[in-house]
Order: structure tokens, then sequence, then C-alpha cells
């Protein structure tokens, strides 16, 4: 499986403020996603991040709130912008498995965010 | 819509007993189905992927797939304290995105 790198780790930032996540892969890889988990609660998918094309973006979601870039094969960014309380969670990008294998799909190790 | 239902926790089991997880999906469609364990703190790590109808063995977990019943299970076979854990089903459609259940937790108690 791809080794999985996430920026910061965690950060505590201000209401109206904006915080960009960074993912780093260590294979290329076609498909990132970006998920939100909440406080005790299940995974949701924020949108697909697919390198030369612009992102998917779920039900609930849109691209002024989550920007993402993917400028290439093995890193992507996810910005939470004008950020309130309701933003606080853990936000995990998930690859693609590299080996092609199937749909399986592999997380990198999260950015907690709080906003105050 | 496209829904994942796992069984009500938390579930707690005796050293050395089986757990056993469940979780329904509401589209026949379906063609992937996983499991991640997540311990507190951490990110959902892949454990179980299953394709077919029937048991699929690793180790100490087995995932049983029926998918005329859309119906999917994980057992964990002599439970150890290191298995206390969320354990997340996942639903792939068909189009390479993951749906996530509620997750179970796990207690193995000493």
């Amino acid at each position: 499986s791809a080794v999985i790198s996430q920026k910061p780790s965690r950060d505590i930032c201000q209401r109206g403020t904006s915080l960009t996540i960074q993912c780093q892969v260590d294979s290329q890889v076609t498909m990132m996603f970006w998920y939100r988990q909440q406080p005790g609660q299940s995974l949701t998918l924020i949108a697909t991040a697919n390198q030369g094309s612009e992102a998917t973006y779920e039900s609930g979601f849109v691209i002024d709130k989550f920007p993402i870039s993917r400028p290439n094969l093995t890193f992507s960014t996810l910005t939470v912008s004008n950020m309130s309380p309701e933003d606080s969670s853990i936000y995990l990008c998930s690859v693609e498995d590299p080996g092609g294998r199937g749909t399986e799909q592999y997380f990198g190790p999260g950015t907690r965010l709080t906003v105050t | 819509q496209k829904e994942v239902e796992q069984n009500s926790g938390p579930l707690s089991v005796p050293e050395g007993a089986i757990a056993s997880l469940n979780c329904t999906y509401s589209d026949r469609v379906s063609q992937s189905f996983f499991w991640y364990r997540q311990y507190s703190g951490k990110s959902p790590e892949l454990i179980m992927s299953i394709y077919s109808n029937g048991d699929k063995e690793d180790g100490r977990f087995t995932a049983q797939l029926n998918k005329a019943s859309q119906y999917v299970s994980l057992l964990i076979r002599d439970s150890q304290p290191s298995d206390s854990a969320t354990y997340l089903c996942a639903v792939n459609w068909g189009d390479y995105k993951l749906s996530f259940g509620a997750g179970t937790t796990v207690t193995v108690r000493a």
C-alpha cells in the first residue's frame, strides 16, 4: 500500500480564517479523495480529486468552501475556507490502491482541525 | 439514497471469544466491500476487502459476503485486547467512491 502523509497533523484556527491541508503520496495515483470525520461520527466523502481535472464534490459540499488542488499524481491540497466552529473535524485524504488490485483505498494520518 | 448500516454497539467480548460484526447495504449494484479498523485518535486502516459471495479468511479475521441478502460481516476469532477499536464497514457502489457505515466499537475484556 502507499505511504501517505498529511500536513498539518493538527491545528487550532480562529473563525473566519482559512486552512490549507496538504496530502502527499509516495507513489503516483490517479484518484485521491478527501473525507471529513466529525467528532464521534463516521467518514463523509467531501470530494474526489483527479489530476488534470476539477474536483468532483459530493452533495452538501461546494468548491467555494472546500477548494481542492491536484497539481500532479502525488499531491493534493484541501482548503477549508471561512471557517466556523462547525468545521471542527478530522480531515482525511485517501488514495486508491496504486497497485491497481481493485477499489481499495488507503488513508493518510488525518488533520485534526479545531475552530474557535 | 444508498446507505450502509452497521449493528449498533458498543460490542464487548471477553478475550479469546469471537466478535461478530454485521453490515447491510441498500443497493444491489454494490461491487466491493471493505472493513476498516480505527483506533481512537488514528485514521482508518484497511483490514479486509471482499468482492465475491462467500467467506474470505485472513489470519484471525473472516469476512462473509452475501450479495442476495445485501449483507457483509466480519468475524474476529480469538479476540485480543489489541482488537479493541471501532470497525467501519465501507461499500463501493461501482464508481470508486466509498460509503461508510457509522461503525461498531468493539471492546475486548482481558
